[in-house]
């Protein structure tokens, strides 16, 4: 069935560093791949989206680019800040067979000063 | 625009107890969702529903679980008795449509804690 793997956390950076959470996917259909954000005491919000392949979503410096051939969509930030610090998810949507949308484990960053 | 609201924010109850989550989902919103949220298990969809009616609730872990939606703008998860295992967080989900494009729009989720 369909799945989402992102890399374990937390994730520990200084800030202005640069932020790579990796996620992996395996889908019958064709999905929509999608980032959100989890703040502390908050729920998950969309964070960025790609609805086909080469597709790249953007948003807030975050950026993740649809890669079929690998089957990724890793999330990227060239430069974090401490308000960065959150939780975040990789998800795919995909309806074939039925509505479905399936949410990576998560993972943790922190950004020190 | 008012997002997903939920109800309580925290809820704190013995064990055996009934316990009644709340949902309003973004109004014109046609599928609405329930997820707990653990450390161990992460997130889980636990039912959906579209235009009011249950579609899949192959989540609901027992049948001390319900939910409801009477209406387009609210729905509730019923724990009955509930057990210290069910605390969590409990999300509540809207989307627009169920085109695989849309995303979901999250509330601030109910801490559930049962002694």
């Amino acid at each position: 069935g369909d799945s989402v793997t992102q890399m374990e956390g937390p994730v520990t950076l200084s800030e202005e560093a640069f932020l790579t959470i990796n996620c992996t996917y395996t889908a019958t259909g064709y999905p929509s791949l999608f980032w959100y954000v989890q703040y502390p005491g908050e729920g998950l919000q969309l964070l960025l989206k790609a609805t086909k392949a080469d597709d790249k979503g953007s948003n807030k410096g975050f950026e993740a680019t649809y890669r079929k051939e690998t089957t990724s969509f890793h999330l990227e930030k060239g430069s974090v800040q401490v308000s960065d610090s959150a939780v975040y998810f990789c998800a795919l949507s995909d309806n074939t067979g039925g509505f479905k949308t399936i949410f990576g484990a998560g993972t943790r960053l922190f950004v020190k000063a | 625009d008012a997002g997903v609201i939920q109800s309580p924010r925290h809820e704190v109850t013995e064990m055996g107890q009934e316990v009644t989550l709340r949902c309003k989902p973004i109004s014109g919103h046609d599928y609405l969702f329930w997820y707990r949220q653990t450390m161990m298990r992460g997130l889980e969809l636990l039912i959906y529903f579209n235009n009011n009616v249950p579609i899949d609730d192959s989540g609901m872990p027992e049948d001390r679980f319900s939910a409801k939606m009477p209406n387009a703008s609210f729905s509730t998860l019923k724990i009955q008795p509930s057990e210290p295992r069910d605390s969590a967080v409990y999300f509540c989900a809207s989307s627009q449509t169920g085109d695989s494009n849309q995303p979901q729009h999250f509330g601030d989720g109910t801490r559930l804690s049962i002694l």
